[in-house]
């Protein structure tokens, strides 16, 4: 079956660091890849996607680009503020016999900047 | 309101109690789901429905049952839960089945004691 794997949490940067989470998948098909970020007390929010290999996805400064011979999606950004503290999940997504799309997610990374 | 709610936010139950977590989608979309959040644990699909109809039961344990009266609304009613139950219950929805973008609600806190 689909599984996510990402790197474990949490991550504490200063403001302006640099920022990776890892993320490699494991999919039969050909997923279609996402970051989901989920701040404090809130729901899931699609942070970003690509659809196939080489595509890069990009929002607020983030950025991941699909990576089909190394099967992964690693989240960047050059600069992280504050306000960037949230928990991120990297999650594929693949058609199944069921007729929806199923979306696997990983297990969330912790991200936590300070001043 | 806009998006995805949830209601309520907090719950505490005991493992004799009945009650339900209700989801409201303002999107006009047609498919809703529930996911199941546990520490340290990927987000866990339950179920799906598209249309109202229930197109997915991922093993769930017959103490949760849903309920999905129109394409805004899905209830999930719980009776007889476990402390292992104890988790962040999330509702999304998308636009129809087959596509991918979902868009969350913030979820409801259950504790079971």
């Amino acid at each position: 079956g689909n599984s996510v794997t990402q790197m474990e949490g949490p991550v504490t940067l200063s403001e302006e660091a640099f920022l990776t989470i890892n993320c490699t998948y494991t999919a039969t098909g050909y997923p279609s890849l996402f970051w989901y970020v989920q701040y404090p007390g809130e729901g899931l929010q699609l942070l970003l996607k690509a659809t196939k290999a080489d595509d890069k996805g990009s929002n607020k400064g983030f950025e991941a680009t699909y990576r089909k011979e190394t099967t992964s999606f690693h989240l960047e950004k050059g600069s992280v503020q504050v306000s960037d503290s949230a928990v991120y999940f990297c999650a594929l997504s693949d058609s199944n016999s069921g007729g929806y799309q199923k979306v696997t997610f990983g297990t969330g990374t912790k991200l936590q900047v300070i001043p | 309101e806009t998006g995805v709610t949830q209601t309520p936010r907090h719950l505490v139950m005991g493992m004799t109690n009945k009650k339900s977590l209700k989801c409201e989608q303002h999107l006009g979309h047609n498919a809703m789901y529930w996911y199941k959040q546990s520490a340290k644990k990927p987000l866990e699909l339950m179920f799906v429905y598209s249309l109202e109809e229930r197109v997915e039961n991922n093993s769930v344990p017959s103490r949760f049952s849903p309920e999905c009266p129109n394409s805004s609304h899905l209830f999930l009613h719980l009776h007889t839960l476990q402390p292992e139950d104890s988790a962040l219950y999330l509702c999304a929805s998308s636009q129809d089945p087959q596509t991918y973008t979902q868009y969350f609600g913030p979820g409801t806190r259950l504790t079971v004691l």
